[in-house]
Order: C-alpha cells, then sequence, then structure tokens
C-alpha cells in the first residue's frame, strides 16, 4: 500500500488566492482527518470524517476553512480566502477505526502552505 | 494552557545515551496514551501505545504512564542517530476517539 497520499506537497499563494490540498486515504480505512502543525501551536485537528460524513469540525478555525469527503478514497481541504497566518503544515492521516481504536492513525507527508 | 504539555527541547544526546522524553497532561478523563515519531519534512507515526497506568517495552523503547500524577514518559535505551526526530505525545479519554497531542519534543542523537 502507498500509504496516505498528499498533493500537493508544497504550495506558496498570494493572500487572498484560493488553496486546495488534496488527500488520499489508505484503502479501507474508515477515518479521516485533517491536521495543522505550526511551530506554535503544535498538531491541532481541524476536523475529521468517519464513513465520509463529518463527525467533528470544531477545530475549523474560521469559515474561511472548509473541508470535504466526496468518496472514500479523495478528500480536500480548502481555504478561501488564505491568510499569511495561514502559513502551516497541513497533514492528513487515516485510520481502520473498525474494532480498533482510531489511535493508530497513518499520516500523509504533509503539504507545506506558504501564504504571502 | 495546552490539555498535553512537552518541553519543545531540542534535547542532545550522544550516541548511546539513555534518553528520556516526559509529558504532562491535566485531564484526568485520558487513559488512553500514545508516543509518536516525527522525522524531518514527514509525517507523525505511531510508536507506542498504552493503556492506563504502568509500564510497556518494545525493543529499545520504554513507555511508561503514572496517572496519579498526570505524567507520561518515553524512555529509549541505547540511542542512536536515526532515533533523532521530533516525538510527540498524545492522550484521550475513553469516551472519544480523538487524542490530544502534546507540541512535541526535538531529539538530536549525536555520533
Amino acid at each position: 500500500d502507498a500509504g496516505v497520499i498528499q498533493s500537493p506537497r508544497h504550495e506558496v499563494t498570494e493572500m487572498g488566492q484560493e488553496v486546495t490540498l488534496r488527500c488520499k486515504p489508505i484503502s479501507g480505512h474508515d477515518y479521516l482527518f485533517w491536521y495543522r502543525q505550526t511551530m506554535m501551536r503544535g498538531l491541532e485537528l481541524l476536523i475529521y470524517f468517519n464513513n465520509n460524513v463529518p463527525i467533528d469540525d470544531s477545530g475549523m478555525p474560521e469559515d474561511r476553512f472548509s473541508a470535504k469527503m466526496p468518496n472514500a478514497s479523495f478528500s480536500t481541504l480548502k481555504i478561501q480566502p488564505s491568510e499569511p497566518r495561514d502559513s502551516a503544515v497541513y497533514f492528513c492521516a487515516s485510520s481502520p477505526g473498525q474494532g480498533t481504536s482510531t489511535d493508530t492513525q497513518y499520516f500523509g507527508p504533509g503539504t507545506r502552505l506558504t501564504v504571502l | 494552557q495546552k490539555e498535553v504539555e512537552q518541553d519543545p527541547g531540542p534535547l542532545s544526546v550522544p550516541e548511546g545515551a539513555i534518553v528520556s522524553l516526559n509529558c504532562t497532561y491535566s485531564n484526568s478523563a485520558f487513559q488512553y496514551f500514545m508516543w509518536y515519531r516525527q522525522y524531518s519534512r514527514k509525517g507523525p507515526e505511531l510508536l507506542m501505545y498504552t493503556y492506563s497506568s504502568g509500564n510497556k517495552e518494545d525493543g529499545r523503547f520504554t513507555a511508561q504512564v503514572d496517572k496519579s500524577s498526570k505524567y507520561i514518559s518515553l524512555f529509549i535505551r541505547d540511542s542512536q542517530p536515526s532515533d533523532s526526530a521530533t516525538y510527540l505525545c498524545a492522550a484521550r479519554s475513553g469516551g472519544s476517539y480523538i487524542p490530544t497531542f502534546g507540541r512535541g519534543t526535538s531529539l538530536i542523537v549525536h555520533p
């Protein structure tokens, strides 16, 4: 298995532009998570899905952020409009969940976002 | 204040040293505790997973939880340069499947 796949790996954009981050979870995993990591705040959970349904989006910082999971093999995190304070590494993770806890989360390589 | 606190380091040790990484937490409901290892420019990967208090050993790694003092530790024996990474502790309650992460401690093992 190729693991969790994220694209792009790096994104540099200007303030006000729309940014779309993409994630392909591990096949068969029921849970998908979006995290943001910064030096100041560490790893923060933004939103997570179970069987393609958003369960908890309380970590989404504001209305500029939105996430979708149209099917079991694809999810997007969109920022519109982007701001410099959104600069961070965004991780997608997936977990099997069935009959186990979701503690074993498998993380993708992350997307390093820089908003100028 | 975050529910899970870690000293960011960096912690620099010579090869072969015993490393002690620590976290404190504030939520008494936490029952499950994890350590993730994150190499530079990579995603975190689960290293150790423990339930409630006690020790768990896996090769050179030992995870220790003291619920009475709300203290989580990870010990690395015979540390290697390949252990150089950021170590994140995490914890969750029995009622939630979502862990709360610490900020991570950067470890450098020099030859």
